[in-house]
């Protein structure tokens, strides 16, 4: 089906431990995001990328890594996770042409560290 | 940074009232966007503002571009049980490269049958 897909929709891992988080759109969208969402902060950028192999620094990217090979992927790792990390991650593709329409988001993973 | 400060944080209505809820910031931006989350699931768009002074509806929902392009109002009218959510205030400066849009903190509806 299109869309935006998001997996896993939960995910419980260990402090230490590498977790990657996969996203996948199929709407060949140019611009692809990652946001994390916690209570008494909304909505917060953590990377995004512009194309394949293009991707840059949102407002909370310690701890996180991304990469963008093909157009329709793209996974956020956290390397190491720490319990701050816990939160629900949401990703989000959208248009490169036109006016925005704003984002279009997944179903979000929820992450908890412990 | 830039910051969006969207009030109030939380409303308990009766179903059938209007809602009204805001969202200002110290930088202008020349799009702002309104997007509500059902629980358990990512936010949807509701309704896209482009333009100064702009009135915009949906259904049951109105949202206006405020004029000096630092602020953004939504209302909903005769609030029924499936409004529940929180609603998200989103602005961004597009044009050139892609601008990225930032959020407001949410606000969260609870609608009493």
């Amino acid at each position: 089906d299109a869309g935006i897909t998001q997996s896993p929709r939960y995910k419980i891992t260990e402090t230490g431990r590498q977790v990657t988080l996969m996203c996948h759109q199929t709407w060949s969208h140019s611009y692809m995001f990652w946001y994390r969402q916690d209570l008494g902060h909304g909505l917060r950028l953590i990377y995004y990328s512009a194309a394949a192999d293009i991707t840059d620094k949102g407002e909370v990217p310690d701890g996180y890594v991304v990469s963008r090979s093909k157009t329709e992927n793209f996974p956020l790792t956290l390397e190491s996770a720490t319990r701050s990390q816990t939160s629900v991650y949401f990703c989000a593709s959208s248009e490169r042409q036109g006016p925005p329409r704003g984002y279009t988001f997944g179903s979000g993973t929820r992450l908890t560290v412990v | 940074g830039q910051q969006l400060n969207q009030s109030p944080q939380s409303m308990f209505i009766q179903e059938g009232e209007d809602v009204s809820m805001n969202c200002t910031s110290s930088s202008i931006f020349n799009t702002w966007l309104w997007y509500k989350q059902d629980p358990g699931e990512g936010p949807v768009l509701l309704i896209a503002l482009y333009k100064a002074g702009e009135l915009t509806s949906n259904g049951r929902l109105t949202a206006q571009f405020g004029i000096t392009r630092k602020d953004s109002f939504l209302n909903i009218s005769a609030s029924i049980p499936s409004d529940v959510g929180i609603y998200f205030c989103a602005a961004m400066n597009y044009g050139g490269s892609q601008g990225n849009l930032i959020f407001g903190k949410g606000t969260k509806l609870s609608v009493k049958p």
